[in-house]
């Protein structure tokens, strides 16, 4: 079975801080993706990665950055953690198939920003 | 770019009566179509696609759900829910050239009342 794991299931971090959200994944897949989830809006895509040390904006990449420095792990960073980034963040990497397939998607991290 | 709309953001049933959960796309490309359940505190998992072929899909826990080119539709449906089908439910859409990017719903949140 695919797994992507999210380190933390739930965080509370103080407006001003520098978070950091991990997610890895074990099956070798080049792509990996942070979405935001918020009720009523969906998901949402901050940022994705094809490859290691490459990266792309997502539809909302505004107070995010990202680090792909090994293939299976792809970081989330707040830069300086607001209360509007309170929000539930999911990791999701697709398998590779010919043809887009399936993303599996890590169990989620709930943010608190106080 | 893709968009999807859900047209039902809260459905309430009772047990053991049928549902469908709406789903229209917008696309100026072919694309492939997903669905994807959500139990509450989890990541999201996979209840079906609609990759190429039959335009009727059948996925996981009974669900099935209809392709409509000419209506840009994706319906899901379930003749008979269980209490444990309560859940919210996300349409997906991706592209077929390979972007691998899935476009979300907002969601509809099923409830299944004895």
């Amino acid at each position: 079975d695919v797994k992507v794991t999210q380190s933390s299931r739930y965080l509370v971090k103080r407006t001003g801080e520098k978070v950091f959200l991990e997610c890895v994944q074990d099956m070798d897949h080049e792509n990996m993706f942070w979405y935001r989830q918020d009720p009523g809006l969906g998901l949402r895509l901050i940022y994705f990665s094809y490859d290691v040390k490459m990266k792309e904006k997502g539809d909302i990449p505004e107070g995010y950055s990202v680090s792909r420095e090994k293939k299976e792990r792809f970081s989330l960073i707040l830069e300086s953690a607001s209360t509007n980034q309170t929000s539930m963040y999911l990791c999701a990497s697709p398998t590779e198939a010919e043809m887009n397939t399936e993303a599996f998607f890590g169990q989620g991290t709930r943010l608190t920003v106080v | 770019a893709q968009s999807v709309t859900q047209l039902d953001s809260q459905v309430p049933v009772f047990e053991e009566a049928p549902v469908e959960l709406r789903c229209n796309y917008s696309s100026s490309v072919s694309v492939y179509l997903f669905w994807y359940v959500q139990y509450p505190n989890q990541g999201l998992q996979l209840l079906l696609k609609y990759l190429s072929g039959s335009t009727l899909v059948k996925g996981i826990n009974g669900f099935e759900a209809e392709f409509n080119k000419s209506q840009t539709s994706f319906h899901l449906r379930k003749p008979s829910v269980h209490i444990s089908d309560t859940a919210e439910y996300f349409c997906a859409v991706s592209d077929q050239g390979g972007s691998e990017k899935l476009v979300f719903g907002k969601g509809t949140k099923l409830t299944v009342n004895p």
